[in-house]
């Protein structure tokens, strides 16, 4: 079974200040995850994935196996990254039943 | 305009009738998905389809049905069987066997 927490359902930090989205996840197999963004009155996209090792945004996540930790940081947050964060876990690429789970969200708030 | 398409934006019901959401895609993609975004509850999967004529039932499936008869439709639909209806209804698409989910707008549910 797959699982993912996200441990806040809010954070508020002020513009400038680091900032560090939580995500655990429980999976038995290799993981793939992901973080996405839902921008107000925008569709959800993909910020970014643990497979490519990119920064998008200024923002970066490493995976960390012996914790099944996928922390999504910024060191230096911007009113424009006020958004909804979900985490999100798959199977292995090329799985039969490919499956793709979120976390409940956390809602980021860069106050200024 | 490549992209994926949910219709409509906002769907009223009256109670114990069924009701279709529709979701088109023209990118192609193998994979599609059905999610249900409630308040606090993140992103739950109902249904999924990796190839066309094949799906499988997600995390929250009971009182829904769906189909895929065509590589870029995939239409839900909520039976007089679910119990809580009213919510926000996300559908996605991706490349089978590549992992970026591609989002719609979202359709708006409510049971009157």
């Amino acid at each position: 079974a797959q699982r993912v927490t996200q441990p806040e359902k809010l954070l508020s930090v002020f513009k400038g200040a680091p900032v560090e989205l939580k995500c655990n996840y429980s999976y038995s197999g290799s993981p793939e995850l992901f973080w996405y963004v839902q921008y107000s009155r925008q569709r959800l996209q993909l910020l970014l994935r643990h497979i490519s090792r990119e920064s998008i945004k200024g923002f970066t996540a490493d995976l960390n196996k012996g914790e099944t930790s996928f922390h999504l940081k910024k060191p230096f947050a911007q009113e424009e990254d006020s958004a909804m964060y979900y985490c999100a876990l798959s199977e292995g690429s090329g799985g039969s039943n490919y499956k793709l789970t979120f976390g409940k969200g956390t809602l980021l708030t860069v106050n200024p | 305009d490549g992209g994926i398409t949910q219709s409509p934006k906002y769907l009223f019901r009256k109670e114990g009738q069924n009701v279709t959401l529709s979701c088109e895609q023209n990118l192609n993609h193998d994979a599609m998905y059905w999610y249900r975004q409630d308040p606090g509850q993140g992103l739950r999967l109902i249904y999924y389809s990796q190839i066309v004529n094949d799906f499988q039932k997600g995390d929250i499936a009971e009182g829904y049905s769906v189909s895929r008869e065509k590589k870029e439709s995939f239409p839900l639909t909520v039976t007089s069987a679910q119990k809580n209806p009213t919510a926000f209804y996300l559908c996605a698409s991706s490349i089978r066997g590549f992992t970026e989910a591609f989002f719609g707008q979202g359709t708006r549910l409510t049971v009157v």
